[in-house]
């Protein structure tokens, strides 16, 4: 069974950093291109980055580039997503989602997300 | 940036009847084009990939067509769990990889 669990949500101010991790299970992780979609309160689905199998190819929303970084730990199944100089217009549930097929495609899998809250 | 507009934002249906859904792309995505279901508190799920291929589990009242530019969900007689928000997302030409803004199912 294939299972995503995000964590590493929280409050935090306006500038602060955050990590925000995703465990995977139940799929060959190496394989597969990860993403973080995100989805601000009351609000509809956002993309934010993606990474290729082999972490390194990556691709950024322009909302979140030069600040977020993806990467990934292809020996622990684990998806990250590094949060620097975080905004109030950052505050969302953010989900990892794997691609159904490699290369662009739908996610066919996510996680229950992680709520991460900027606010002073 | 491929522009997703989806119609309309909010439809009311009765239980047993049929709900459609458009999701118009600002330019041609071929059959690239997924449906997502999300139920409140829930993450999203795909429902239809290709733009008509159900995915894994998903009954067969839902259905999805169309190419290029303009595409529908249909749900042929909608049951209480169907009532939720419908997203569709063009994967052709990204990143970014871009959603419509959702049309929300509720009862009437």
């Amino acid at each position: 069974e294939v299972q995503l669990l995000e964590s590493g949500g929280g409050l935090v101010q306006p500038g602060a950093s955050l990590r925000l991790s995703c465990a995977v299970s139940g799929f060959t992780f190496s394989s597969n291109g990860m993403n973080w979609v995100r989805q601000a309160p009351g609000k509809g689905l956002e993309w934010v980055s993606f990474i290729g199998g082999g972490g390194i190819v990556t691709y950024y929303a322009d909302s979140v580039k030069g600040r977020f970084t993806i990467a990934r730990d292809n020996s622990k199944n684990t998806l990250y997503l590094q949060m620097n100089s975080l905004r109030v217009e950052d505050t969302a549930v953010y989900y990892c989602a794997k691609f159904l097929v490699a290369g662009g495609s739908p996610f066919d899998y996510w996680g229950q997300g992680a709520l991460v809250t900027v606010s002073s | 940036e491929l522009v997703m507009t989806q119609s309309p934002a909010t439809l009311s249906v009765s239980p047993g009847e049929r709900a459609t859904l458009s999701c118009r792309a600002s330019h041609s995505v071929s059959s690239n084009l997924a449906w997502y279901q999300q139920r409140p508190g829930q993450a999203p799920r795909l429902l239809i990939y290709g733009a008509s291929t159900r995915a894994a589990g998903i009954p067969a009242r839902f259905s999805g067509t169309g190419s290029g530019t303009d595409f529908t969900l249909t749900i042929s007689s909608l049951q209480s769990e169907d009532f939720a928000v419908y997203y569709c997302q063009q994967y052709d030409s990204w990143p970014p990889l871009t959603f419509g803004g959702g049309t929300k199912v509720e009862i009437k």
